[in-house]
């Protein structure tokens, strides 16, 4: 009930691609899900954020498109750059703590 | 200063002894919290702090972590009797609210923790 599931592992992208990140949860009471994305030796930040009520949200080169009834979100990185390589994590809200999936590793090559 | 601070950056010890973690929230922010990163993996909650609220322990992996907010500001994760399997990056945040109600999460640069 408080799993995040998040695929792929690990993800190489070409610049100039789309990078997608799947992720899913179980817990239908889960309100607030954000995406945070995390460099090398430095702590997570976070990059967007959605709520059920909407199907996507787009903030520049980030959006995060949400299906409610498949229990599923996802994080498209359109256009990705070599500077957008590092680890995202998706994560979802209920109660009073925030669960995280178990990353995924972007490398995108010149 | 701007952020979340923690300290120590790094801390080496034997197994077996205890260790304390500090972390320093950004002023005015009422929510903390401590996570766990260990090598390869995901981030792993911890503990939650939300003003003078008791605190939400769910997340503690064993008895021998505790951790306490004084004065609803400074946190401090205490771990004792330390064991190889509890090295990981300890990462503290901090944030005006409750994150679900959307208020950001800052995060602190972490503290690196080796058991040997």
């Amino acid at each position: 009930q408080q799993q995040v599931k998040q695929s792929p592992q690990s993800l190489i992208v070409q610049k100039g691609g789309i990078s997608i990140i799947n992720c899913a949860y179980e817990n239908t009471a889960f309100d607030y899900f954000p995406w945070y994305q995390q460099f090398p030796g430095k702590g997570p930040a976070l990059l967007i954020a959605i709520r059920p009520d909407v199907s996507e949200k787009k903030e520049g080169r980030f959006t995060i498109s949400f299906n409610k009834s498949a229990k599923q979100f996802s994080l498209h990185i359109m256009d990705s750059q070599p500077g957008d390589s590092a680890t995202y994590f998706c994560a979802a809200g209920f109660y009073d703590k925030v669960i995280f999936g178990p990353g995924t590793s972007l490398s995108v090559i010149p | 200063g701007a952020g979340v601070s923690q300290s120590p950056s790094n801390k080496v010890t034997e197994k077996g002894k205890d260790v304390e973690l500090r972390c320093d929230p950004i002023s005015g922010h009422t929510a903390l919290y401590w996570y766990r990163q260990s090598l390869g993996q995901g981030l792993e909650f911890l503990i939650y702090f939300q003003g003078n609220s008791a605190p939400d322990k769910s997340g503690l992996p064993s008895d021998r972590f505790s951790a306490e907010r004084t004065g609803g500001s400074v946190s401090t994760l205490t771990i004792q009797r330390t064991q190889q399997e509890d090295s990981a990056v300890y990462l503290c945040a901090s944030s005006r609210g409750l994150a679900q109600h959307g208020e950001t999460q800052y995060f602190g640069p972490g503290t690196r923790l080796l058991v040997l």
